[in-house]
């Protein structure tokens, strides 16, 4: 089944402890991306990558860093989460601009 | 940069009602618009998408979607609603992986 795998769906943790939220995805898509959703924010970009060692930030991107090393895996890294991390994350990929982006489950994060 | 804007925060609609939820983007090239919904507790599924030909596109579920250039809009509609279709609606656009959304529309469907 085509789809994007996202681990853990939740998460808590203390502020400072460093964390990994993994995302697969099992299309071959070139392009990945994070995103995290809050109340009234809607979606926000964190990250995305056109392809393997191409990563760009998004509009949020502080407190997180991201890696490309394969075209599937594109892990999402909080160095030293920090409370005003808490939120819905998502990962996403897509094989190009026309067919928009297949969403992973989701991963509550939150952070003590 | 391209923006999304969604007029209705929250709608609330009786079963068979006919629904209508406003999008409107600013980008100055070639678009490509998705609409997107999600339940609760889910995450984002694709309703439909529109980047060329018929402006008038079908998705999902009996959505529809009109892409209205001159007015840089992308409203979605459905004839008929049901109760399962309560959930948030986000509309967005895309361009070189940049997928920018709005801010989401509440859809509240009463039996």
């Amino acid at each position: 089944e085509a789809q994007v795998t996202q681990n853990p769906r939740y998460l808590i943790t203390v502020t400072g402890k460093k964390l990994t939220v993994t995302c697969s995805q099992n299309m071959n898509h070139e392009y990945m991306s994070w995103y995290r959703q809050d109340p009234g924010l809607g979606l926000r970009q964190i990250y995305y990558s056109m392809n393997v060692e191409v990563t760009d930030k998004g509009d949020v991107p502080e407190g997180y860093k991201v890696s490309r090393k394969e075209k599937r895996n594109f892990p999402l890294i909080l160095e030293s989460p920090s409370p005003n991390q808490t939120s819905l994350y998502f990962c996403a990929s897509s094989p190009g601009d026309h067919y928009g982006y297949t969403f992973g489950s989701g991963t509550r994060l939150t952070v003590v | 940069a391209q923006s999304v804007s969604q007029h209705n925060h929250h709608v609330i609609l009786s079963e068979a009602a006919s629904l209508e939820l406003g999008c409107n983007y600013s980008y100055g090239g070639t678009v490509n618009l998705f609409w997107y919904v999600q339940y609760p507790g889910q995450h984002l599924q694709l309703l439909l998408k529109y980047f060329s030909g018929d402006p008038l596109v079908k998705g999902i579920k009996g959505f529809e979607a009109e892409f209205i250039k001159s007015k840089f809009s992308f409203n979605l509609r459905k004839p008929s609603v049901q109760w399962s279709d309560t959930a948030e609606y986000f509309c967005a656009v895309f361009n070189n992986n940049d997928m920018r959304f709005g801010a989401g529309t509440r859809l509240t469907v009463k039996p």
